[in-house]
Order: C-alpha cells, then structure tokens, then sequence
C-alpha cells in the first residue's frame, strides 16, 4: 500500500490553469475510476472536489475537473482564484478493497 | 444534519494504548460503513480502517495492521479505533469518515488529536 505519487507543490498565477498529478500502480489508480480529489485549506477539513476520476460534486466550481490516463490521474483547475490556494489531495480505491492517499500538493496562487 | 463527533484522543505514552470514539448522528449509522483517516502534523492524509455497515468485515492499512482495531456499535451509533502498542508515528489527527454513495470520502467528522510522546 504505497502512496499515490504527487508534486509537492504547484503554483498559477489568477486566471491561469494548472494541473496536479496523481501516479499509482494498477492496483489502485489504474484499477477502476475510482479516482477522487480533496481540497482542505490551512485547520479545515478535506473537502470533496472530484469523485470517481471526473465527477463533480454539487456546489463545486466547474473550475475544477478530473480525468486519467493509465495508471495517472489529474486533477486541472482553471480560471485560478486566490482561495483555490490550499493543499489538494488524490485518492483511489485499491483492488485489495482498501484505500490510499497521494502524498499531498500545496498550490500557491501567485 | 448529519454529525460526526470524535473523542478520546489526547497525549498517551509509547507502548500504551489509546481508545478513540466517534457519535454519530443525523442519519441511519448503520446502514453506512465507516473509516478512521489520520493525518500526522503537517503531513499527508493516510487511510487507516474501514468496517463494513452491519459489522461484518474490517480491513486496514499496512502500518496499523496487528495494532489498530476497529469496531461498531449499532445500537448506540457508536464508531471505535482500539489503538494499541502506539509508536511516537502515530501522532496525528484522527477522522472518522462515512462512506459515500461511491468511494469517496464527503462526510467528515472535526477529528480528535493524538499524541504519541514521552
């Protein structure tokens, strides 16, 4: 059960775009589309943004999108805000029924 | 409104063992599998546990294998983590977590320090 692979950090500046990685095996990411994203700012709890690789949850910006290619998946934020700035975290369903975490991107809005 | 309402967590010596709790409320307990999810000070999200909604079945994650035992009580909404053996690694947050109607993980409760230090 090692951790998906993330950047440890990323950076836009408002308006742009920028995309956040996720690396596992085909135990996990690679397995099923059961991919999902967390947002969780500075003392909050870890917020929902996307589940199974390209579901949106109600309430979240249309900013925010998923998808996967293999054994990577990618979450891509566009139009960047300043409150978007936060750490963001992928996780998978494994092929054991367990689950595991990305080790965690810090996004910074410039 | 749905609640999760974590308890129990403090500073425990290593070796020693800790209990953790969690009261739910706001939906039907039992009819959801539940997780404990931690994360160390200033550290990454590890998944720890989940048990099945009727109590069935309990998996965990490779570091809290042998030492961390989850259960339930149904009748009381009631979700526990038996921690034994703690290590000084083991500081972290502790979340309990109800499943999803996929495998996401929406329903969040605030969490219960641990502190694992001599």
């Amino acid at each position: 059960q090692s951790a998906l692979t993330q950047p440890a950090s990323v950076s836009g500046s408002p308006g742009q775009s920028i995309t956040i990685s996720c690396t596992g095996t085909s135990s996990d990411v690679g397995a099923y589309n059961y991919v999902s994203w967390y947002q969780q700012h500075p003392g909050q709890v870890p917020k929902v943004m996307i589940s199974e690789v390209t579901n949106r949850p109600s309430g979240v910006s249309n900013r925010f999108s998923g998808s996967k290619s293999g054994n990577t998946a990618s979450l891509t934020i566009s139009g960047l805000q300043a409150e978007d700035e936060a750490d963001y975290y992928c996780g998978s369903y494994t092929t054991s029924s367990t689950w595991v975490f990305g080790g965690g991107t810090r996004l910074t809005v410039l | 409104q749905m609640q999760l309402v974590e308890s129990g967590g403090g500073v425990v010596q290593p070796g020693r063992s800790l209990r953790l709790s969690c009261a739910a409320s706001g939906f039907s307990f039992s009819s959801y599998g539940m997780h404990w999810i931690r994360q160390a000070p200033g550290k990454g999200l590890e998944w720890l546990a989940v048990i099945w909604r009727d109590g069935s079945n309990m998996l965990y994650g490779d570091s809290v294998k042998g030492r961390f035992t989850i259960s339930r009580d149904n009748s009381k909404n009631t979700l526990h983590l038996q921690m034994n053996n703690l290590r000084v690694e083991d500081t972290a947050v502790y979340y309990c977590v109800r499943d999803s109607q996929s495998t996401e993980f929406k329903h969040w409760g605030q969490g219960t320090l641990v502190t694992v230090s001599s």
